[in-house]
């Protein structure tokens, strides 16, 4: 069976500091992974997928199969960045990315 | 991007009513899913609503309690039938198979069941 882990469930930092959101995942296949975030009063939106290999408003996310792991980074942290995140696994057969397994969520607070 | 319309946003219902949430996208789309995420928890995908057909359940989830229509590539509905406080969730309509094969989802229904 497929899972996603996001050990943290709150996460603070302060302005200008580094952020990691951890999300590790079981997956007997070659999985795609996700990170999906929602702020305030919006609705999910992704914000990057490891096939992409891109970086999006600073945040960037090595797959690593070693270590089953998918954490999103950020070098210097945002008040913006303040909202809830979630890591996300698709392992459909066929790659489909649709029909999505999704971690827990952390919620990241950003201080001034 | 699709723009997704899902109503009602919230509602509270009594226990043993059923309730219908409607989603319904500005372009068709391939696929259309279901979610709940109960409180504290993950979003967790209740079915692939199939247009034409009947709806294919996640393990755990059955047609009798969530009876889900996809009359077309633009709409579709999902019910919460014979409702207890158990089933208080947010549900999520998410639709796929636009050009950029990104996912994406609607505003949410909140439930509560008093």
């Amino acid at each position: 069976a497929q899972r996603v882990t996001q050990p943290e469930k709150l996460l603070s930092v302060f302005k200008g500091a580094p952020v990691e959101l951890k999300c590790n995942y079981s997956y007997s296949g070659s999985p795609e992974l996700f990170w999906y975030v929602q702020y305030s009063r919006q609705r999910l939106q992704l914000l990057l997928r490891h096939i992409s290999r891109e970086s999006i408003k600073g945040f960037t996310a090595d797959l690593n199969k070693g270590e089953t792991s998918f954490h999103l980074k950020k070098p210097f942290a945002q008040e913006e960045d303040s909202a809830m995140y979630y890591c996300a696994l698709s392992g459909e057969s066929g790659g489909s990315n649709y029909k999505l397994t999704f971690g827990k969520g952390t919620l990241l607070t950003v201080n001034p | 991007s699709a723009v997704i319309s899902q109503k009602p946003s919230r509602d509270i219902c009594q226990r043993g009513t059923s309730l219908t949430i409607q989603c319904q996208v500005d372009s068709q789309v391939t696929m259309m899913f279901w979610y709940r995420q109960q409180p504290g928890q993950s979003l967790t995908l209740i079915a692939t609503a199939n247009q034409g057909s009947e709806a294919t359940y996640e393990s755990g989830f059955v047609i009798d309690k969530f009876p889900i229509s996809r009359p077309n590539l633009t709409f579709s509905t999902l019910t919460v039938s014979n409702m207890s406080p158990e089933d208080s969730s947010i549900y999520l309509c998410s639709v796929a198979g636009l050009m950029n094969t990104e996912a994406f989802f609607g505003q949410g229904t909140r439930l509560t069941v008093v």
